[in-house]
């Protein structure tokens, strides 16, 4: 099955951008990954689902600061114009035919 | 809109059962998978598993397989998980969550619920 692995923290500055890497693990370079956000004491949020291609699709009122692209088993997530409220844990999360993984987390600090 | 709300918090004992509500609105139960995933204290996201309501088919972690119970009631759009010989460590805040299709993320979440085992 999958493994994706995430750096455990990144920092970011009010009005900055930052781009969080989600990496896939050999053999399963080409999957879809999903990204999450959970802030603190909060259910996580869909942010988007992303392709190897690079396309990506939004979930319902996730703002056009988030965005997603692609190179080889690297999947990223980019969050401009960065925001207190971004202050949260960002997971990835991929899939086969009969199980569904999560990464380990990045916990990003504003 | 769609929504996913489960039940309240629960204390169990060592060795017992907790069974966990998920109440789907704004959607057809039917047309989408609805997994569980578990997130224990200070850590990470947990798959435990996978339940089709059209047919109530399941497909679970091999860590959960034996456990993990997923059961269905159409009459009110509500998905149940019912975890048995509880340990310690399952104390954790589960999570039900819609998958969105076929080659997508888990699109919906509900609020959670918290399991403490205490004895």
């Amino acid at each position: 099955q999958p493994v994706l692995t995430q750096s455990s923290s990144a920092s970011a500055s009010l009005g900055s951008s930052v781009k969080l890497t989600c990496t896939l693990s050999s053999g399963h370079t080409d999957y879809i990954i999903a990204w999450h956000q959970q802030q603190p004491g909060k259910a996580p949020r869909y942010l988007m689902n992303l392709e190897g291609s690079g396309d990506y699709n939004k979930g319902s009122g996730i703002p056009d600061r988030f965005s997603g692209s692609s190179s080889g088993a690297d999947r990223y997530l980019t969050i401009s114009n960065v925001q207190s409220d971004d202050e949260a844990d960002y997971y990835c999360e991929t899939w086969d035919a009969t199980t569904r993984v999560f990464g380990g987390g990045t916990q990003l600090t504003v | 809109q769609v929504q996913l709300v489960q039940s309240g918090a629960e204390v169990k004992k060592p060795g017992a059962s907790v069974k966990v509500s998920c109440k789907a609105s704004g959607y057809t139960l039917t047309t989408n998978y609805l997994h569980w995933v578990r997130q224990a204290p200070g850590q990470g996201l947990e798959w435990m598993g996978k339940f089709n309501p059209t047919d109530g088919t399941t497909s679970q972690a091999q860590k959960f397989q034996g456990r993990v119970t997923m059961t269905r009631d159409t009459s009110t759009s509500t998905v149940y998980m019912e975890l048995s010989s509880l340990k310690s460590e399952d104390t954790a805040v589960y999570y039900c969550a819609r998958e969105g299709g076929s080659y997508t993320g888990l699109d919906y979440w509900g609020q959670g619920t918290l399991v403490t085992i205490s004895s």
